[in-house]
């Protein structure tokens, strides 16, 4: 059964302090690896999708970076506009995949 | 381009009553996929559409069904609702080629009371 872990659970940033947020994974071979933003009341928005170890993704404050076991997200110089929960999830390459398994979130908060 | 609609927003119902969710998918995006969302955990898949019919279930019990229409907009169906289905219920488009990322709609929060 795929398997996603993210650390720490909640994370308080000064703003402008740099940081990342782990994402741990488990599956049997992996297709694709997503972030997700979520604001309290909303549904996820899309950030990245990683495909391979090695892989580097940026946009503004944000990279997402992808080995075989784990994913991180580093924020850099963070806004209090980032503050949200940041979501992690894996799509399986068999015969599942239809379907995305998310880690339960960090939730981010930074303050001014 | 029009994003991922959900509707009710907010759902307030009673131990073993039935409920209907309806989503409209993003302009262009043919499959449908539900997920929900318990407080303070992660989305957890229920069910995709492609083509009206149904693509792939996550671990939920019958009670929880769904209908695809011509238009790729659907609906979630819940029977004999029990409290544990207190949630906020996603829906989420995307194009059928596995690499399109999925865009999720705002929720319908319901309730069991």
């Amino acid at each position: 059964e795929d398997q996603v872990t993210q650390s720490p659970e909640a994370l308080r940033l000064q703003e402008g302090e740099s940081s990342s947020l782990n994402c741990s994974y488990t599956v049997s071979g992996l297709r694709g690896l997503f972030w997700y933003r979520q604001d309290p009341g909303k549904g996820p928005e899309f950030l990245f999708t990683l495909y391979s170890a090695g892989e580097e993704k940026e946009k503004e404050r944000l990279k997402a970076t992808l080995t075989k076991k784990e994913s991180f997200l580093h924020i850099t110089a963070p806004k209090p506009e980032d503050s949200a929960t940041y979501l992690c999830a894996v799509q399986p390459s068999g015969g599942s995949n239809y379907k995305l398994t998310f880690g339960k979130g960090t939730l981010l908060t930074v303050n001014p | 381009e029009t994003g991922v609609t959900q509707s009710p927003t907010h759902l307030i119902k009673t131990r073993g009553q039935q409920v209907t969710l309806r989503c409209s998918s993003q302009s262009g995006h043919n499959t449908v996929s539900w997920y929900q969302q318990a407080l303070g955990q992660g989305p957890q898949f229920i069910f995709q559409y492609y083509r009206e019919e149904e693509n792939g279930r996550g671990n939920f019990p019958p009670r929880f069904s769904g209908l695809q229409f011509p238009n790729y907009s659907s609906e979630l169906n819940v029977n004999a609702l029990e409290l544990d289905d207190s949630a906020l219920y996603l829906c989420a488009s995307s194009l059928a080629s596995s690499d399109s990322p999925l865009h999720f709609g705002n929720g319908t929060r319901l309730t069991v009371t």
